[in-house]
């Protein structure tokens, strides 16, 4: 059964800075990897879906690595914004591919 | 605009009733979710339907009921067995592939509360 683990869950910083999101998965099976991004009180909103065979997914300041053979994923945001406060969650497939399991989440705030 | 509609965005729930949460989306997607979110915790998967009159358990389908009758709709009934509704719900959809279904796109949620 596929186990997501985000770290760090919480996470503040100055406006400006770099940083990086960690996400760990237990079955490196995988076809791809989702991130999300989650305001308060809202649904989710994809933001990169990386397939297995990519490495690397770009949108903007945004970018996402997958490592299968690991069990890891990062979201790296430059240059951050206050608008960037969120949460943001990692979520990976079953094997089937049918399903995904979610992490908990890091809960980001970009201070100005 | 293709989307995933989710109403009420409120709902409140009396001792003993049922309730039913919508979901229509006209993205054409065969497969759709539905999750529960507790304050502070990520995503739990309550049933999934990857077709029409198809539908399975989830990891928390205890207290739960959904059907599948038309492609566009999956509404789910919390019934009066499930003894700590209160939550927020969300409903997802997602394109089926020989890849797994993805991406997943998601509706705005309901919030559910015990009066």
């Amino acid at each position: 059964k596929q186990e997501v683990t985000q770290i760090p869950a919480a996470l503040s910083v100055p406006e400006g800075e770099n940083l990086v999101l960690n996400c760990s998965f237990t079955d490196s099976a995988i076809y791809n990897l989702q991130w999300f991004r989650q305001d308060p009180g809202k649904g989710l909103t994809s933001l990169l879906l990386i397939q297995s065979s990519q490495r690397e997914q770009t949108s903007g300041r945004l970018n996402a690595s997958l490592d299968k053979s690991s069990g890891r994923s990062t979201l790296y945001i430059a240059a951050s914004q206050p608008g960037d406060s969120a949460t943001y969650l990692c979520a990976a497939p079953e094997t089937s591919g049918s399903r995904l399991t979610f992490g908990e989440g890091t809960q980001l705030t970009v201070n100005p | 605009d293709g989307g995933i509609t989710q109403s009420p965005k409120y709902l409140f729930r009396k001792e003993g009733q049922n309730v039913t949460l919508s979901c229509e989306q006209n993205l054409n997607h065969d497969a759709m979710y539905w999750y529960r979110q507790d304050p502070g915790q990520g995503l739990r998967l309550i049933y999934y339907s990857q077709i029409v009159n198809d539908f399975q358990k989830g990891d928390i389908a205890e207290g739960y009921s959904v059907s599948r009758e038309k492609k566009e709709s999956f509404p789910l009934t919390v019934t009066s067995a499930q003894k700590n509704p209160t939550a927020f719900y969300l409903c997802a959809s997602s394109t089926r592939t020989g890849s797994g279904n993805q991406p997943q796109h998601f509706g705005d949620g309901t919030r559910l509360s015990i009066l």
